[in-house]
């Protein structure tokens, strides 16, 4: 059981190149989630997926595209990469959103990868 | 005002000390408080989790919420130097899946 892993695990890359950045996951879980790492501004959520085929945007997303063809999988992307795109990014999965049992959040927690450090130049 | 407002530190302690680490927020909907630990360059794991007001103890971890007063701490007794790692607390209305995270704060202990 490998959690979530992230591929790569660092990237250097020039204006205006693309890439996309690969999460994956085997514990079966319903979200996933991309969040961005900055010194002084702490994790902020890029996308996030509630089940496989749907996609949606969260506090930064501007500059990203994602895509959750499988349930394992979810995939970020950066079509025209800026230095302000320098940053760890952390995929994250759980089981799901919403307490099992009133006033516990069960088991549901996010369960995160160990991070992509990507540069811009 | 930001939601979560969390004292990066850096916060350095001798071996054995008693840690305190605080979150105020300003977002009185939230319900489901959780404090994640991340070392260097590794990902966040959650550490605590609260529902509502209140304490839970862990070992030597100890969270508290106080929602009257909006703010959430984590207590660390007998601090190890295996415990230095940055301390993010986090966030959620419970309503749906995003957490809201706190900036973190930087905790070495030293032997």
């Amino acid at each position: 059981n490998a959690g979530v892993t992230q591929t790569p695990k660092f990237r250097v890359l020039k204006t205006g190149q693309s890439m996309t950045l690969l999460c994956a996951q085997d514990m079966n879980h319903e979200y996933m989630y991309w969040y961005r790492q900055d010194p002084g501004m702490g994790l902020r959520l890029i996308h996030y997926s509630v089940g496989e085929g749907t996609t949606a945007k969260g506090e930064v997303p501007d500059g990203y595209n994602v895509s959750r063809l499988k349930k394992q999988n979810f995939l970020l992307g950066l079509e025209s990469a800026a230095p302000s795109q320098t940053s760890v990014y952390f995929c994250a999965s759980s089981y799901s959103a919403f307490p099992k049992t009133s006033g516990e959040f069960n088991t549901d927690t996010q369960y995160f990868g160990p991070g992509t450090r990507l540069t811009v130049l | 005002q930001k939601e979560v407002e969390q004292d990066p530190g850096p916060l350095s302690v001798p071996e054995g000390a008693i840690v305190s680490l605080n979150c105020t927020y300003s977002n009185s909907a939230f319900q489901y408080f959780m404090w994640y630990r991340q070392y260097s360059r590794k990902g966040p794991e959650l550490l605590m989790y609260t529902y509502s007001s209140g304490n839970k103890e862990d070992g030597r971890f100890t969270a508290q919420v106080d929602k009257s007063s909006k703010y959430i701490s984590l207590f660390i007794r007998d601090s190890q130097p295996s415990d230095s790692a940055t301390y993010l607390c986090a966030m959620s209305r419970g309503s749906n899946y995003k957490l809201t995270f706190g900036k973190g704060t930087l905790l070495t202990v030293n032997p």
